[in-house]
């Protein structure tokens, strides 16, 4: 059974520093992308950006790249998502979704992180 | 990037009721367009996917058509559990975006 697993909710300050995960399992790891996806409260999706695990090339939305950073460790199955010095508008659930290859359609979600940054 | 616009915004619909939500792109996406449901608290969920075909697990009333640049998901019967808000998505090339979404009330 495919299954992608996020790491828990987050409260953190502006300024703060943040990885989140994103593990997956039941598939081979390396051979789909993952992408992340923001949903800021209330609101639509934005996709950020999307990385290959088998090589980690990655492509970043030109309204994220700069202030994300998507990383990914075969070793684990696991890919990441980071930023330096969070801001308030950050505050948003980010989910991680795997790439259907073949047609280019997000087949598997994780359950979302919760990203809270507040003074 | 390719701007993808959803319409409309919202809708109210009764159980039973067909209904059909439009997605535009602003270039064409040829076949790659996918629509996925969101509810309240959840992730969202794939429907339909290269625009017509039916997502495993997806009740047949949930269709979709076009190809270029106009898109349509229709419910053919509505059901309780319909209400939801939707969005398109072009899978043609990165960023992958999405439409900005519509929200499905009940009636």
């Amino acid at each position: 059974e495919v299954q992608l697993v996020q790491s828990g909710a987050e409260v953190k300050k502006p300024g703060e520093s943040l990885k989140i995960s994103c593990k997956s399992s039941g598939y081979s790891f390396p051979s789909y992308w993952i992408a992340w996806v923001r949903q800021m409260p209330g609101k639509g999706l934005e996709w950020l950006g999307i990385i290959s695990p088998g090589d980690s090339e990655t492509i970043y939305s030109p309204s994220f790249e700069g202030q994300v950073t998507i990383s990914a460790d075969k070793s684990i199955s696991t890919a990441y998502l980071q930023w330096n010095s969070l801001k308030a508008s950050d505050t948003a659930m980010y989910y991680c979704a795997r790439l259907e290859r073949r047609e280019y359609y997000f087949d598997y979600w994780g359950q979302g992180t919760l990203v809270s940054v507040s003074s | 990037d390719i701007q993808m616009t959803q319409s409309p915004s919202s809708l109210s619909a009764s159980i039973g009721n067909r209904i059909t939500i439009t997605c535009r792109a602003s270039q064409s996406i040829t076949k790659y367009l996918n629509w996925y449901q969101q509810k309240p608290g959840q992730a969202p969920k794939v429907l339909i996917y290269a625009a017509s075909s039916l997502q495993s697990g997806v009740p047949s009333r949930f269709s979709g058509s076009g190809s270029g640049t106009d898109f349509t998901l229709t419910i053919s019967s509505l059901q309780p559990e319909d209400y939801a808000t939707y969005f398109c998505q072009q899978g043609y090339s990165p960023p992958y975006t999405f439409g900005q979404g519509t929200k499905l009330e009940i009636k």
